[in-house]
């Protein structure tokens, strides 16, 4: 089975634009979360979603954003980019999307740059 | 301050030796996780604990969750430089409060250096 899969993998960005990040859950998961990776607030949650539902958001402004496609596909959305939004922003799919009994499985990430 | 705590931020070991990563909470874990990640790319899935006093091992990595479920350590037996890398514990803490829902906390990380 294929892996959690984000595109793109690099991303260099100016501050004011928008960027949009794709996920590919592992074929059967319905439950895709997104999180953000900085050096010093570590793994942050952004949201779930769960059959096309957003189930489950994070401290995060609205300047983020996602969605969910009917085949389980996820995009986040972030606009007008601050040069805090600077990450490692990372997928995971899950099985059953309950999170005591189905553990989240990761993409690589997308390593977006603001400057 | 953060909701899982996981001790010692940093680790530098000689290879061949035992070491052990904790991973705390001030509320009961659901669900306790532990993954691998090296610098730059995703996690990799180690194991899950759900029940209190569950020991898990996987080649040489062992996982425990305490009795009262708020504390997991994991033990690597014989180090390599293969184990190198940042370890985080993941878990659900809100429990079946979330409704069941998919969100996992995670703790700091714990920076893993094995010196050859």
């Amino acid at each position: 089975k294929a892996g959690v899969t984000q595109t793109p993998r690099y991303l260099i960005k100016t501050r004011g634009q928008q960027v949009t990040l794709s996920c590919s859950p592992i074929s059967g998961h319905r439950s895709v979360s997104w999180y953000q990776q900085t050096p010093g607030q570590g793994l942050q949650f952004l949201f779930e979603y769960f059959s096309e539902t957003q189930r489950n958001k994070g401290n995060f402004p609205g300047r983020f954003s996602g969605r969910q496609f009917s085949n389980s596909r996820s995009e986040m959305n972030v606009s007008t980019l601050e040069l805090g939004d600077s990450a490692l922003y990372l997928c995971a799919s899950s099985s059953r999307g309950s999170s005591y009994n189905s553990p989240l499985h990761f993409g690589n990430g997308t390593r977006l740059t603001v400057t | 301050s953060q909701e899982l705590e996981q001790s010692p931020q940093s680790l530098i070991v000689q290879e061949g030796k035992n070491l052990t990563i904790n991973c705390t909470s001030s509320k009961t874990l659901y669900g306790l996780y532990w993954y691998k990640q090296k610098y730059g790319e995703g996690l990799i899935f180690l194991m899950m604990l759900q029940k209190g006093g569950e020991e898990k091992s996987h080649e040489k990595i062992t996982a425990k969750l305490d009795e009262k479920k708020q504390q997991s350590s994991l033990h690597i037996t014989a180090s390599q430089p293969s184990h190198a890398g940042i370890y985080l514990c993941g878990a659900d803490i809100a429990g079946r409060n979330s409704g069941g829902y998919q969100k996992v906390t995670f703790g700091t990380g714990t920076k893993l250096q094995v010196i050859p």
